[in-house]
């Protein structure tokens, strides 16, 4: 299978430091999309980083991407409270092929 | 603001009914999707949607069926619901040939009793 798997499952930091989640997939991807969703609602896309890249940042967000180790990784710098939600990476292999989602990280952000 | 609705936040529905859940997004995308999400087993691929009256099985197709009659409309049949169908169930929606983002909505908790 292709999914992803994200590490750890659950992390649980203080407010104003920083959060790392990462993801491991199994084949060759095209892309690699991470997403957020809030308790008991739907998936909001955060960024995507393409197999030929290494590194893209979005506001505090920055995602690593190594395609020989088959990982990636999503850094939150300075973490809110609002940053409280599960992060999912997501792969597809090719244009137009449907997105397989990991089991997520539920991240906790204490205030 | 755009985006994709699902017809119902929560549902519960009786063993062996037929339920359908829809799904409807205003970007003019070509590609729409249904995953469910269970603890422990993240997000699984249904059924997908590349063009009006198209479809593609994904990862967990059974029991389930789909209808794509419009561009911005994909339903999600389940034909004879089971207790194991009990889920939150997604809708997605992209745009063809571009590697870009989904946009999801805000999930239907079906609940089978």
């Amino acid at each position: 299978s292709q999914q992803g798997e994200e590490d750890p499952q659950a992390l649980s930091i203080q407010e104003g430091e920083n959060a790392t989640m990462n993801c491991s997939y199994k084949t060759s991807i095209n892309n690699l999309q991470w997403y957020r969703q809030n308790s008991g609602r739907g998936l909001v896309h955060l960024i995507l980083i393409r197999s030929n890249e290494r590194e893209k940042h979005s506001g505090r967000l920055r995602v690593t991407l190594d395609t020989s180790k088959k990982s990636s990784s999503l850094l939150i710098t300075a973490s809110r409270a609002a940053d409280t939600a599960s992060y999912f990476c997501a792969t597809d292999v090719g244009r137009n092929t449907p997105l397989v989602f990991g089991k997520g990280t539920r991240l906790s952000v204490i205030a | 603001d755009v985006k994709v609705t699902q017809s119902s936040r929560y549902l519960v529905k009786r063993t062996g009914e037929k339920v359908f859940l829809e799904c409807v997004q205003d970007m003019d995308h070509e590609n729409m999707f249904w995953y469910r999400q269970d603890p422990g087993l993240g997000l699984r691929l249904i059924y997908f949607s590349y063009d009006v009256k198209m479809k593609e099985k994904g990862d967990i197709p059974e029991g389930y069926s789909v209808s794509r009659e419009k561009k911005e409309r994909f339903s999600l049949i389940l034909e004879s619901a089971s207790t194991n169908q009990t889920s939150m169930y997604l809708c997605a929606s992209s745009r063809r040939g571009r590697s870009g983002g989904y946009t999801f909505g805000s999930g239907t908790r079906l609940t089978v009793v």
